[in-house]
């Protein structure tokens, strides 16, 4: 079983509606980092978190720390918003970041 | 955006030969990250660098070695490529190693080993 599970695998959606896609993790985290990968393209940070929740535009992050979860968030999403979202954590043991395998999102016109 | 590129942005070799990346910073961080991208898998962790001649290993390391010289500049170099190192490459950088130090990607290295 992998260490850091997203889910769904594949998702697509029509342009507006709200999408969610979920992240667990099975280790003790000092930090979770929510990233964005274009087709054919470099990777972007999205997110970096501890707790609680964060805001950037039609995006939101949630993380909950007891119950190893978090969540990204699109409101109102937009086919530019097609993309390969990868979740990321920093063991809290050995510093070192692992990697979720993505979550591939198609918005549709 | 931070400055991190990377080169070549893609590269086909045969089997055996010595294949070099570079990844070239602008940002003066300290800390720079090799991965590896392959179907099935998250981002892997190859070498990394926390400083000029300080560098480590990674989760997958093996057939990889690194230099890094000056600050700016961090090498990855395939000794004798094989076709299991046919990968998208993607270098990372980070001002601290520590938990609240954001990551920054290069846009990748496409290395495909016929």
């Amino acid at each position: 079983k992998n260490e850091v599970e997203q889910s769904p695998q594949n998702l697509t959606a029509q342009e507006g509606e709200f999408i969610t896609i979920n992240c667990s993790y099975s280790v003790g985290i000092s930090a979770l980092h929510w990233l964005q990968q274009h087709p054919g393209g470099g990777i972007v940070s999205l997110f970096m978190l501890s707790s609680g929740k964060k805001k950037h535009g039609r995006l939101i992050a949630t993380i909950n720390i007891q119950e190893k979860h978090s969540s990204l968030h699109i409101t109102a999403s937009h086919p530019r918003d097609s993309a390969v979202y990868i979740c990321a954590v920093r063991d809290y043991n050995t510093d070192k970041l692992i990697f979720g395998t993505g979550t591939r999102l198609q918005v549709f016109p | 955006d931070a400055g991190i590129t990377q080169s070549p942005r893609h590269k086909v070799t045969e089997t055996g030969t010595p294949v070099t990346l570079r990844c070239h910073q602008t940002e003066n961080h300290r800390y720079m990250y090799w991965y590896r991208q392959d179907p099935g898998h998250g981002l892997r962790l190859i070498h990394y660098s926390y400083g000029v001649k300080d560098t480590d290993k990674g989760e997958v390391s093996d057939g990889y070695s690194v230099s890094r010289s000056k600050t700016e500049d961090f090498l990855l170099t395939l000794e004798s490529a094989t076709s299991s190192q046919t990968s998208v490459y993607f270098c990372a950088i980070s001002e601290s190693g520590g938990y609240n130090s954001p990551l920054h990607f290069g846009n990748g290295t496409r290395l495909t080993v016929t």
